[in-house]
Parts: structure tokens; C-alpha cells; sequence
């Protein structure tokens, strides 16, 4: 079936700097999320896009965190700047309509900040 | 806010086995409730999903019926598989578009040959 890519899947950076989480989405969804998953620990939202723009955030979706997805290119996270406590597996996921029959996650991307 | 609690931490068994997952959830609405499987390395896949009360969810052999009086979405399968070992976890979303999805803490099942 159609899949969401995870680019890159694997990251360690050091604390501080920015980093940048890439996801292509399948092809024609139109609406996009990010889930924060600590190791041994449940997937939490952080976020979801519309049409541009962000529609929800959680507690978790902290100032240093930032989404886009120009001229529908990657979907992004962008960490600036990165702390300890962002060491997790983040995921991406895509629906066409928004609802649930077509919510596709993908394979995550595990950040390591050292 | 919405939570979703899944009793089980970790589940043994042999195949053949019956499986019960127990899940409960709390919701102010009336919740979309869906089980995933997660295998390593990748992403949570659907198993299945329920909107109504009293609707069976089913897959693979795995079963949920939606419960609103006791809350409840129990995952079951009648004999179980090594190739069912996995992360399984009940989650819930509302029914508006672009909904966010509320998992529940997940189940590891290990089912030994």
C-alpha cells in the first residue's frame, strides 16, 4: 500500500543544535501529523496541518519546535534548538481526508541528542 | 483530556493460546476507538477500528467489540500465532477531520512456539 517515508531514520546530534525531521508524505494526502514516542514509553501527538497551516498542538509541541511542508514538498519538524529531553522516535503520519480509514504512519525517525 | 489505558504491560504465550489485551478508555465525546500493531523498526499499522456502540472491530483473527456502558474495547484472539508477537495498542480519536489519535501505553505480546 501507499507509504509515508522517514528521512533520515536515524539522527544523533549534539544539544543545542537544530535539527530538522523530513517526511514525504503519501502523494495526495492532504493532512499531516507528528507523534513523539520515548523508548518503552506510548506514542503522544504533538501536532497536526492543514492546508498550510497547524490545526492542534499538545503540551508536548514545545516554542523550539516548528512545522511546514513549502509548495508540497517534505513535511518537516524542525527542532532549534535541541535539548536532552527530545531524545525519542518521532513519527510521521498522513490522511487524505482526515479522517481514520487512511491514517498512514511511517517508520519514524529515532533522534538522539547527546 | 481523553485517555486511553491498557492493562496489560507485556503478554507471554504459547501458540494457540487465547489472548485478552484489556483496554479502557475515557473520552468527553463519543470516540472513533482503533487497535494498532506496531512491529520493530516501523510504524503503527491498523488493525482495526469501531465508531458505535456494540460495533465488532475485526482482523486477522483479532477481535474488539465497542463498549460504551463499561468503556471498554478488549482486544481477543481465539489462537494466537509467533507471528502475532508485536506491540499491539488501543487508541481513540474523535470524529472531527484531522483528529489527533490518544494511545494507550501498548502491549507487548510474545508468543512462543
Amino acid at each position: 500500500g501507499p507509504k509515508v517515508l522517514q528521512i533520515p531514520s536515524h539522527q544523533i546530534i549534539d544539544m543545542g543544535q537544530m535539527v530538522t525531521l523530513n517526511c514525504d508524505p503519501v502523494s495526495n494526502h492532504l493532512y499531516f501529523y507528528w507523534y513523539k514516542q520515548i523508548l518503552g514509553q506510548q506514542m503522544e501527538f504533538l501536532v497536526n496541518f492543514y492546508n498550510g497551516k497547524v490545526m492542534e498542538k499538545s503540551k508536548l509541541f514545545k516554542d523550539q519546535f516548528s512545522v511546514e511542508r513549502p509548495d508540497g514538498s517534505y513535511f518537516t519538524l524542525k527542532i532549534q534548538p535541541t535539548a536532552l529531553e527530545d531524545s525519542a522516535v518521532y513519527f510521521c503520519a498522513s490522511s487524505l481526508t482526515g479522517g481514520h480509514s487512511d491514517y498512514t504512519f511511517g517508520s519514524g525517525t529515532r533522534l538522539l541528542v547527546i | 483530556g481523553d485517555s486511553v489505558t491498557q492493562t496489560e504491560g507485556q503478554v507471554a504465550l504459547s501458540e494457540e493460546d487465547f489472548l485478552t489485551i484489556h483496554c479502557n478508555y475515557s473520552a468527553s465525546g463519543y470516540p472513533t476507538l482503533f487497535w494498532y500493531v506496531q512491529y520493530p523498526g516501523e510504524g503503527p499499522q491498523l488493525l482495526f477500528r469501531a465508531s458505535r456502540d456494540k460495533e465488532k472491530g475485526s482482523s486477522r483473527g483479532f477481535e474488539a467489540t465497542y463498549d460504551k456502558g463499561t468503556t471498554s474495547f478488549h482486544l481477543r484472539k481465539a489462537s494466537v500465532q509467533e507471528s502475532d508477537s508485536a506491540v499491539y495498542y488501543c487508541a481513540l480519536s474523535d470524529n472531527n477531520a484531522g483528529a489527533k489519535l490518544t494511545f494507550g501505553g501498548g502491549t507487548r505480546l510474545t508468543v512462543r512456539p
